[in-house]
């Protein structure tokens, strides 16, 4: 069965500094990777996913993340924090013909201005 | 285009109740999944529904059903409640098929006394 571990339950960075969260996943087969983002009292926000194709995936507000496949990894990384990005993170993985996500513990950033 | 919407958005039950959770899917999506996140956990995966039919089931005891309508919409029941049931419901819709998003709705907090 796949999973996922997110290490680091919450991480503090300052404004305008790299955010980096890690993300590592088990999974028998070829898998789909997403990362979610959750603000207080919302629900899951898509912020980036990689199916097939080009390793390094970019997605919404200035977010980008890489497949590695040697290092079974997908982390998240922003080369620049903002207030905004305060919130909750969830890396997922999908297998393929199995159509159901398994996430991460998350992580739950704080920029400190 | 109308996003996921889930009703009500927060609930209060007693141990051994019973709840019916509400989900209307994206305009276009043929696929509905619950999911439930406890406090400080990531979600975790009850059912998938497609076609009107359980295409997929988490490890939930039976106590914990579904229904998806020919308008793709879906209800989450859970019967003789426990307190450990106290959680954010959160469903999602998406097309079948492979690696396909799912767009999530903004849940229903329930908290069982």
């Amino acid at each position: 069965a796949q999973s996922v571990t997110q290490l680091g339950s919450h991480v503090s960075v300052s404004e305008g500094a790299l955010v980096l969260l890690r993300c590592n996943y088990s999974s028998s087969v070829p898998p789909y990777l997403f990362w979610y983002v959750q603000y207080p009292n919302q629900g899951l926000q898509l912020l980036l996913k990689y199916t097939t194709g080009a390793t390094l995936v970019k997605g919404i507000n200035g977010f980008e993340a890489e497949f590695k496949k040697s290092e079974t990894s997908f982390h998240l990384t922003k080369p620049s924090a903002h207030m905004s990005d305060a919130a909750e993170y969830f890396c997922a993985v999908m297998v393929y013909g199995n159509n159901r996500l398994a996430f991460g513990k998350g992580n739950q950033v704080v920029v400190i201005p | 285009e109308t996003g996921v919407t889930q009703s009500p958005t927060h609930l209060i039950k007693t141990r051994g109740q019973q709840v019916t959770l509400r989900c209307s899917s994206q305009s276009g999506h043929n696929t509905v999944s619950w999911y439930q996140q406890a406090l400080g956990q990531g979600p975790q995966f009850i059912f998938q529904y497609y076609r009107e039919e359980e295409n997929g089931r988490g490890n939930f005891p039976p106590r914990f059903s579904g229904l998806q309508f020919p308008n793709y919409s879906s209800e989450l029941n859970v019967n003789a409640l426990e307190l450990d049931d106290s959680a954010l419901y959160l469903c999602a819709s998406s097309f079948a098929g492979g690696g396909e998003t799912q767009y999530f709705g903004p849940g229903t907090r329930l908290l069982v006394l």
